[in-house]
């Protein structure tokens, strides 16, 4: 069976940093494009970062130079390394699967991130 | 990036009856080399994550009732439930994966 959970998430201060992860079950997450997507309160979803099979990372503009995503083979395990975070990374944070076609197939349960003094 | 419009906001049908939601993209998402649009619908209950329900504009993913259907014209996409059912109440998300990828503000389904 196919399951993405995220993990990781809490309460950290303005400028801090916090590292998520997503345990993945049932496929291997270095044959596969993994992403990370973040709602935020009353918003909408935002793709944040994404890593493809071949290693390359690609970020979107909001978290540029800020956020860093990985995998770890062996562990099957994609994380997402947040650091200078500010108020407005508050959200729910999602891992997918991304297909060849760049379709979100299948998502995680999320979890919660709050920057807040 | 490409923008995508959906309409209304927020939508209440009786149960049984049709809901219909619609989605424009800025520009196409057409790719020429498969003559497929790259656009999505999802589906996200309180508490969970969004659940694909349509791929390639038109295809039903796996398990998902045939009341759930879509269409395209152009760069106007259409989401339709044909027969309401007191499961569907949840907010639903178009997406255009052509470049990079971006969601509409989502409509939510009530009853009426």
């Amino acid at each position: 069976e196919v399951q993405l959970v995220a993990s990781g998430g809490g309460l950290v201060q303005p400028g801090g940093s916090l590292r998520l992860s997503c345990a993945v079950s049932g496929f291997t997450v270095n044959s596969n494009y993994m992403i990370w997507v973040r709602q935020a309160p009353r918003k909408g979803l935002e793709w944040v970062a994404v890593i493809y099979s071949d290693g390359s990372t690609y970020y979107g503009d909001s978290v540029k130079g800020r956020f860093t995503v990985s995998r770890h083979n062996l562990q099957n395990t994609v994380y997402l390394q947040m650091s200078g975070l500010r108020s407005e990374d508050t959200a729910v944070y999602f891992c997918a699967r991304v297909d060849m076609s760049s379709l979100m197939d299948v998502w995680g349960q999320g979890t919660t991130v709050i920057v807040s003094s | 990036d490409i923008v995508v419009t959906q309409s209304p906001d927020s939508l209440a049908v009786s149960l049984g009856e049709r809901a219909t939601i619609s989605c424009r993209s800025s520009q196409s998402v057409l790719h020429s080399s498969n003559n497929k649009n790259y656009l999505a619908w999802y589906q996200q209950k309180p508490g969970q994550p969004p659940k694909l329900l349509i791929y390639w504009a038109s295809t039903r993913a796996s398990g998902i009732p045939d009341r759930f259907s879509g269409s395209a014209s152009g760069t106007d996409f259409t989401l339709t439930i044909s027969s309401l059912q007191a499961e569907d109440v949840a907010i639903y998300y178009c997406q255009q994966y052509f470049t990079p990828w971006t969601f509409g503000r989502g409509t939510k389904v009530e009853i009426k």
